[in-house]
């Protein structure tokens, strides 16, 4: 069975100040794809970045980055100089070789102007 | 490139009444997945299809829940005699066959009455 953990369910920063999300996870498969989301209030789900776990180079896209650590099962995702924008519900999520995705239970992220 | 389309996007229904939602994928995409979201939690797997084959049901999918794509391209979801714990947002997504990566419709809203 696989889980996705986002422990922090609420994030409230001011405008400009970083954001780390975090995520962990569970799976006994050892090809896996780990996501992650954005659903603003509007609620269409946005796809953000993913990551395969073979590959544990991270990365920085923009204002968005992120950390892999297979070691701790984590996958966390920062957003830099965040803008009142970036307000939504983040979701981490995994998927393997059935391609379905399980998603953690979102966090909301509120950025103060 | 048009996304993933929905219809319709708000649904109120009573009780015991059936009804059925409307998925259109991205145009080349072959598999086609259906989630449901209840307020405050992720998007769970309902079901998928590659092509016109329905592929994987999820548990929670019930006897009451139907869905098909029957010629590969966009695909219905059914919900016979609908109860008050249906009421949730209906989440498609689709997804090349060689792709990990689902992106997302707008959903629709059911409000179960």
């Amino acid at each position: 069975a696989q889980k996705v953990t986002q422990a922090q369910t609420e994030i409230s920063v001011v405008e400009k100040e970083d954001v780390t999300l975090d995520c962990v996870y569970e799976t006994r498969d050892t090809t896996y794809y780990l996501f992650w989301y954005k659903q603003p209030p509007s609620g269409e789900l946005v796809f953000l970045i993913r990551r395969n776990s073979f590959d544990e180079q991270n990365e920085i896209s923009g204002r968005y980055s992120w950390n892999f650590q297979k070691s701790t099962s984590s996958f966390n995702f920062t957003i830099t100089a965040s803008q009142v924008v970036d307000s939504a519900v983040y979701f981490c999520a995994l998927s393997s070789n059935d391609y379905k995705l399980s998603f953690g239970a979102g966090t909301t992220v509120t950025v103060r102007a | 490139d048009t996304g993933v389309s929905q219809d319709p996007r708000h649904k109120i229904t009573k009780r015991g009444q059936n009804v059925t939602f409307r998925c259109d994928p991205i145009s080349e995409h072959n598999r086609l997945y259906w989630y449901r979201q209840t307020l405050g939690q992720g998007p769970e797997f309902l079901t998928y299809f590659q092509n016109e084959a329905q592929l994987e049901k999820s548990r929670l999918l019930s006897d009451r829940f139907s869905a098909e794509r029957p010629k590969g391209s966009f695909s219905t979801l059914e919900i016979q005699r609908t109860e008050q714990g249906d009421s949730a947002m209906y989440l498609c997504a689709s997804s090349l066959w060689d792709s990990e990566t689902q992106y997302f419709g707008p959903g629709t809203r059911l409000l179960v009455l």
